[in-house]
């Protein structure tokens, strides 16, 4: 059983920037690959990205391809997703998810960012 | 880019009657090499993350009651709730796994209490 656990919801003006993590406990970092997953107030799910600690690489989705980088520490357990540029738009509920090749099985308990002048 | 679409976007169904939510893939998810159809249904409930709740299009996540039952192949799924509990008024969603590491979800189906 993983259990992930995410920072604190987040303020940002427009054209900034937030760095938000994941931290994950009770089972093997390497053994999964981390995802992150956007849903903007009242909307549905959206894949952004995500990273495999086994082979250390990042794939993004085009449309947030340029703006989003993910990275992990693996000596902390803790993926982080760094968002830039941010708009209005971007004004969403932030989850991280883990995979073990099956669906996303464990979640975190998301991170708000609100975007606003 | 494979786009997963559901329908209906909205379902009210009375309580103890058959809820079905369909699912249609832009391409097939079917891997020939080992006939695994790489489709997940979740259930969001307000307020909450996401729980998956059926992986490999028809195998229930442990925990999760046998009322609720996924079918289907190919590029066509079914997420289907046998008899409808009022604790599974939530959002549900499709997602195909099969080009990962890159993955999408179809837009959500929002299950409602007739």
């Amino acid at each position: 059983q993983v259990q992930l656990v995410q920072s604190g919801a987040e303020v940002k003006k427009p054209g900034s920037s937030v760095k938000v993590s994941c931290k994950a406990s009770g089972g093997t970092f390497s053994d999964y690959g981390f995802s992150w997953v956007r849903q903007a107030p009242g909307q549905g799910l959206e894949w952004m990205g995500g990273f495999i600690p086994i082979f250390d690489t990042a794939t993004y989705a085009q449309s947030f391809q340029g703006r989003v980088t993910i990275t992990a520490d693996g000596s902390t357990n803790t993926v982080y997703m760094d968002l830039t540029s941010l708009t209005s738009e971007d004004t969403a509920m932030y989850y991280c998810a883990v995979t073990s090749g099956s669906g996303f099985a464990f979640w975190g308990q998301g991170t708000l960012v609100s975007v606003s002048s | 880019d494979i786009v997963m679409t559901q329908s209906p976007d909205s379902l009210a169904v009375s309580l103890g009657e058959r809820a079905t939510i369909k699912c249609k893939s832009s391409q097939s998810v079917l891997y020939t090499s080992n006939r695994k159809n790489y489709l997940a249904w979740y259930q969001q409930k307000l307020g909450q993350p996401p729980k998956l709740l059926i992986y490999w299009a028809s195998i229930r996540e442990s925990g999760v009651p046998d009322r609720f039952n996924g079918s289907g192949s190919g590029t066509d799924f079914t997420l289907t709730i046998s008899s409808l509990q009022a604790e599974d008024v939530a959002v549900y969603y499709c997602q195909q796994y099969y080009s990962a590491p890159t993955y999408s979800f179809g837009q959500g189906t929002k299950l409602q209490i007739k």
